[in-house]
């Protein structure tokens, strides 16, 4: 089976930079996504990264250690519109033939403070 | 339309009806997921499918849930002889096709049984 393991809550100051760590242990592994969720919103998508290294899309980039199964989100000059729960989430196989989905992990809770 | 559109955005149901939560898309994408969500937890991969069929069912529950996308568009989620466990957050997301990276989420339905 899937299972990914990140923190339940972080809080960071305005301004600062906080990092979401997740470790993964899954059966097939295409790419680990980052989306994000504020309350009773919709998830939605921030990065993701096929291949070992850092991805950076502005404020938010993403590193994926494959060996290590391993991968975080970093948020930088953090804003109170940050806070919000991130999830990663690994892209793999399924059991369908053709399948492809994505499994989640329970989502950190990160609260940005004054 | 614009994103995914989901309906109702709210249902409450009594314990043992049946109920049909519809996912409307975007335009031309050929994936289609369902997940579902409960409080403090991360989407549970429900089905996925790849045009008209279901690719993957992997993670329906019991045989009291189904899901149908006759057309390759529009899919119907339907729960039959609800339970109160069944409560939750029900997710739809497409991609433009099954090996795209990023997922589309709509704003869900909140189904509650009583």
């Amino acid at each position: 089976g899937q299972s990914l393991e990140q923190p339940s809550e972080v809080t960071a100051v305005e301004g600062a930079i906080v990092q979401i760590n997740c470790t993964y242990q899954t059966s097939g592994f295409y790419g680990l996504s980052w989306y994000q969720q504020h309350d009773g919103g919709a998830p939605t998508f921030l990065s993701y990264n096929a291949l070992d290294g850092l991805e950076e899309t502005g404020r938010f980039s993403s590193f994926l250690s494959r060996s290590d199964s391993y991968g975080y989100l970093l948020l930088q000059e953090l804003q109170m519109k940050d806070s919000a729960s991130y999830f990663c989430a690994v892209r793999d196989p399924g059991s369908g033939a053709g399948s492809y989905q994505l499994t989640f992990g329970k989502g950190t809770k990160l609260s940005v403070i004054p | 339309g614009a994103g995914v559109s989901q309906t109702p955005s709210n249902k409450v149901t009594e314990k043992g009806k049946y109920v049909e939560l519809r996912c409307d898309p975007i335009s031309g994408h050929t994936a289609l997921y369902w997940y579902r969500q409960s409080l403090g937890q991360g989407p549970e991969f429900l089905i996925y499918f790849q045009g008209t069929g279901a690719a993957d069912d992997s993670g329906l529950p019991n045989d009291r849930f189904f899901a149908v996308r006759p057309e390759g568009s529009v899919s119907t989620l339907k729960i039959q002889r609800t339970e109160r466990g069944d409560s939750a957050v029900y997710l739809c997301a497409s991609s433009p096709r099954h090996l795209n990276t990023e997922a589309f989420f709509g704003q869900g339905t909140r189904l509650t049984v009583v």
